[in-house]
């Protein structure tokens, strides 16, 4: 079954700390994976993608990772502004069947000064 | 580039009514939209994909009478929540893929729907 698995589900920071949120997916065939960013009450937001042949994808103080042999995704973001409080969803598309995306439940977190 | 706008950004109505969403692409024609559904706390449900000028594809157990899909044209797809009751109220987003290449999918801002 094609399935994106994220962790924590929620996650509270100081501000300027750093955090790393992880993706795990069962999607196959594989043909991108996404990091977005949805504020509360708007629509999400690309972060970052990824291919297949791409390991590491920089966006500002977002940094995501994909290891394709094992499956997994980080987004790690550096020095927290309160401004990045908000769901992350990890989108795997799947290439079975007309860009398909599965998506990932979230992580919710929440930066405090 | 690549914005994608929803209107009504948020609706209250009567329980029985019908309800219309606008997603439009703004600067680049969309081949394919996509409609989203998503309850508090959870995450995005595709309910049906439209392609320009051809009849949506609807996800399994959305129906397909209660939820009308237009796609008049590259730019324009519409959701109509035909006979609106309270378990319709929900948060619909809307996204358009690009017409090139593999096509990045980008989300519309989102439609609240409050159903009373």
């Amino acid at each position: 079954k094609n399935q994106v698995e994220q962790s924590p589900q929620s996650l509270i920071i100081l501000e300027g700390k750093n955090c790393t949120l992880q993706c795990n997916y069962t999607v196959s065939p594989f043909s991108n994976l996404r990091w977005y960013k949805q504020d509360t009450g708007r629509g999400p937001v690309s972060l970052t993608i990824m291919t297949f042949s791409e390991n590491t994808k920089s966006n500002g103080r977002y940094t995501a990772t994909l290891d394709a042999d094992t499956k997994q995704s980080s987004l790690h973001i550096t020095a927290s502004q309160l401004s990045d409080s908000a769901s992350y969803i990890c989108v795997v598309s799947f290439s079975g069947g007309y860009n398909k995306l599965i998506f990932g439940a979230g992580t919710r977190l929440a930066v405090h000064p | 580039g690549a914005v994608v706008s929803q209107h009504p950004s948020w609706v209250i109505c009567k329980s029985g009514t019908s309800v219309k969403i606008e997603c439009r692409s703004l600067d680049f024609q969309a081949t394919t939209m996509f409609w989203y559904r998503q309850f508090p706390k959870q995450s995005l449900m595709l309910m049906a994909t439209s392609n320009e000028g051809s009849k949506a594809t609807y996800e399994q157990g959305v129906e397909k009478d209660k939820f009308l899909i237009n796609h008049a044209s590259l730019t324009l797809s519409t959701l109509t929540v035909t006979s609106a009751h309270p378990e319709d109220s929900s948060f619909y987003i809307c996204s358009a893929k690009t017409r090139e290449g593999p096509g990045t999918q980008y989300f519309g801002p989102g439609t609240r729907l409050l159903v009373l």
